[in-house]
């Protein structure tokens, strides 16, 4: 089964407007860490932000916030004001028990496009 | 460094013939994490270490795949007689606990 799964493969967007990009997660740890990256066409993996399983309140970052559900299992990642620079590969990831020196698995990513 | 350096930028083999690719963490970061991106979207985590020790090796296909993070030296992932399947863009990752950041990548392309 899949550990973490992007259900979509593209999105558009206009500029200016918000964007949800959807992550679900498969785990029995309890303690486990959740990651967005952004990978645009010249191919570097940017990190976005991120969420500890403990955490109570929704990480932000800027025009960055990930919407945690934890009793869904779910990750979204949700982008305000949407710029022409937002498009890119979005990749959610997770490390599982094992301390911050897991390795993370990836979802197959979210290919989004902002429009003008 | 405050950036994970990777080189070469791209490599060009011949199918049977050695790659190898390098990986310097930044300073301070006790953890290196080599990661397989193959058609732009599949990763596949490969090798971590923990300073010179292998921590996890859980993907690496230890046939043709070696990795060495010796001290004072560049971190390495070695592939012998490469396939055409190891065609990919190869990520090194560093970390000194928290987010993982990622160098620029190699891209592999076996011929």
């Amino acid at each position: 089964a899949q550990k973490i799964t992007q259900t979509q493969p593209g999105m558009f967007v206009q500029e200016k407007e918000a964007v949800t990009l959807d992550c679900t997660y498969d785990t029995s740890d309890q303690s486990y860490g959740l990651f967005w990256y952004k990978q645009p066409s010249s191919g570097e993996m940017i990190f976005l932000i991120y969420q500890g399983s403990y955490d109570e309140q929704n990480a932000t970052e800027g025009r960055y916030s990930l919407n945690f559900q934890k009793a869904r299992k779910s990750a979204n990642l949700v982008i305000s004001a949407s710029q022409l620079g937002d498009s890119a590969m979005y990749f959610c990831a997770m490390r599982e028990e094992g301390g911050s020196q897991g390795n993370l698995i990836f979802g197959k990513g979210t290919k989004l496009s902002v429009k003008p | 460094g405050e950036e994970v350096a990777q080189t070469p930028k791209h490599l060009v083999r011949g199918e049977g013939q050695k790659a190898k690719l390098y990986c310097a963490p930044i300073k301070g970061h006790s953890y290196v994490f080599w990661y397989q991106q193959v058609l732009k979207n599949e990763f596949k985590f490969l090798i971590s270490f923990q300073n010179e020790n292998v921590f996890d090796e859980t993907g690496m296909p230890k046939e043709r795949f070696s990795a060495k993070c010796l001290p004072n030296s560049p971190c390495s992932l070695e592939i012998q007689a490469t396939k055409l399947e190891d065609s990919a863009v190869y990520f090194c990752a560093s970390t000194a606990g928290g987010e993982q950041y990622f160098g620029p990548g190699t891209r592999l392309t076996v011929t």
